[in-house]
């Protein structure tokens, strides 16, 4: 099983900060990871495929990094909607597996 | 739009069992693979379980394995979770999932809002 491990688990950011969220995984994954944003209630949003390509429909100041075993997704300028528990997923190996989760609040 | 609703949770003793569904609108339910996905308290999230956009391969969590069974029903667009032998651990809240394309490994697009199943005495 690959192991993800995201960080930081939680964070603050004020808006018009640049917000950077790891995840690493235990072997090889290509890049076959996805990031996902859920805020409370809600149903999980598709935000990043394939470790870089923004979905569309997504704003561009969200971007994702990596490939291999190191991964980030990372905000820029920061804005209060953006508030919310953000996660990846990898698809690469059975079976799939999850990133421990990172929720983001506003300082 | 996509919709996924999910629906059936509640609680439960353990031992007892419990029937999920998600129902699905919005897009060709008949050729996308559908996953089970559970996030127990405070943890992260934790596959549960795929089918085929066939229904002919189901896998499975070595977790529930052997308890929790998936199937579909394509005439009504809806996927469904059978969970017997249940156990405090299976407390969570579960969500059904789209896979992003017809390829069976991949990720996922499209995620319910789920619902809570809690397993206590």
């Amino acid at each position: 099983e690959t192991t993800l491990t995201q960080s930081p688990a939680f964070m603050s950011a004020t808006p018009g900060d640049k917000v950077n969220i790891s995840c690493k995984a235990s072997r090889d994954i290509d890049d076959d990871l996805n990031w996902y944003q859920q805020k409370p209630g809600e149903a999980a949003i598709f935000i990043i495929q394939e470790a870089t390509t923004l979905v569309p429909g997504v704003p561009p100041r969200f971007s994702g990094s990596g490939y291999g075993t190191d991964f980030t997704l990372t905000i820029n300028n920061f804005e209060s909607e953006d508030a919310a528990y953000y996660f990846c997923l990898q698809h690469e190996n059975f079976p799939w597996t999850f990133g421990q989760g990172t929720t983001v609040e506003i300082k | 739009q996509v919709h996924l609703v999910e629906s059936g949770g509640g609680v439960v003793q353990p031992g007892r069992s419990l029937r999920l569904s998600c129902a699905a609108s919005g897009f060709n339910f008949n050729i996308y693979a559908m996953h089970w996905v559970r996030q127990a308290p405070g943890k992260g999230m934790e596959w549960v379980a795929v089918i085929s956009y066939d229904g002919s391969h189901k896998y499975y969590a070595d977790s529930v394995k052997g308890r929790f069974t998936l199937s579909r029903d394509n005439s009504k667009r809806t996927l469904y979770l059978e969970m017997n032998s249940l156990r405090a651990e299976d407390t969570a809240v579960y969500y059904c999932a789209r896979a992003e394309s017809q390829d069976f490994w991949s990720g996922y697009a499209n995620w319910g809002q789920g619902t809570l199943v809690t397993v206590s005495s």
